[in-house]
């Protein structure tokens, strides 16, 4: 059974606009989240981190936010540029090492 | 650094064939792992290793091996191929995650192909 889901296999979105990436988790345990970008034919590359005891993270245009009671997190990438085309992976971990992977979004940033 | 590396890039099999991924890190990393990407799976975990002689099972593991004979170096084997084998596999390696913003690093990944 999946702890990780990211229930929007794709997104859509102008550049310059935001793009906002949804995740979802059922493991009350796990209390470090973090993002992958990857794209095709590479390997997936990090790209933002949050501790559970934080709520929100920023690095430069992108941000992840926390919500532990709803078992939530969110990815925002503000402004959307072409490059931003990608897969973004949410992952998981409770015990330091292993990661819990979703399925993957698609962002698409049309020009 | 070289980082991650693996290889073969890409390798068709036959069912019932064995062969080995091979993986290696430059960065003196303790963790190293392997996962299979699957069409709306995400990555999952097939083994796993937090050091040299010591190797553990992930969410995938039947029908792969590892060892982990020195820190560099951590190799999948295939022991008898099967179609459902067929995926991008990819080898990871970190120090402990532990909340300190330290993350794993990824290969560029193996497209394995089981006829």
């Amino acid at each position: 059974d999946q702890q990780v889901k990211q229930n929007s296999p794709s997104l859509s979105v102008q550049e310059g606009r935001i793009s906002i990436l949804n995740c979802d988790y059922t493991n009350s345990m796990f209390d470090y989240f973090l993002w992958y970008k990857k794209y095709p034919a590479e390997g997936p590359t990090f790209l933002i981190s949050i501790s559970s005891i934080k709520d929100k993270n920023e690095d430069g245009r992108f941000t992840v936010f926390l919500n532990k009671s709803a078992k939530h997190l969110s990815l925002h990438i503000v402004p959307s540029q072409p490059g931003d085309s990608a897969v973004y992976f949410c992952a998981a971990t409770r015990d330091d090492y292993k990661l819990s992977f979703g399925a993957g979004t698609t962002v698409t940033v049309r020009a | 650094n070289a980082g991650v590396t693996q290889t073969p890039k890409f390798q068709v099999l036959k069912t019932g064939q064995s062969m080995t991924l091979q993986c290696a890190q430059d960065m003196n990393h303790e963790y190293m792992s392997w996962y299979r990407q699957d069409p709306g799976m995400g990555l999952r975990l097939i083994h796993y290793s937090v050091g040299a002689g010591i190797t553990d099972q992930g969410e995938v593991p039947n029908g792969y091996n590892v060892s982990r004979s020195t820190t560099e170096d951590f190799p999948l084997r295939l022991l008898s191929a099967a179609p459902s084998q067929t995926s991008v596999y990819f080898c990871a390696s970190s120090t402990r995650l532990a909340g300190g913003g330290d993350t794993q690093y990824f290969g560029p990944g193996t497209r394995l192909t089981v006829l």
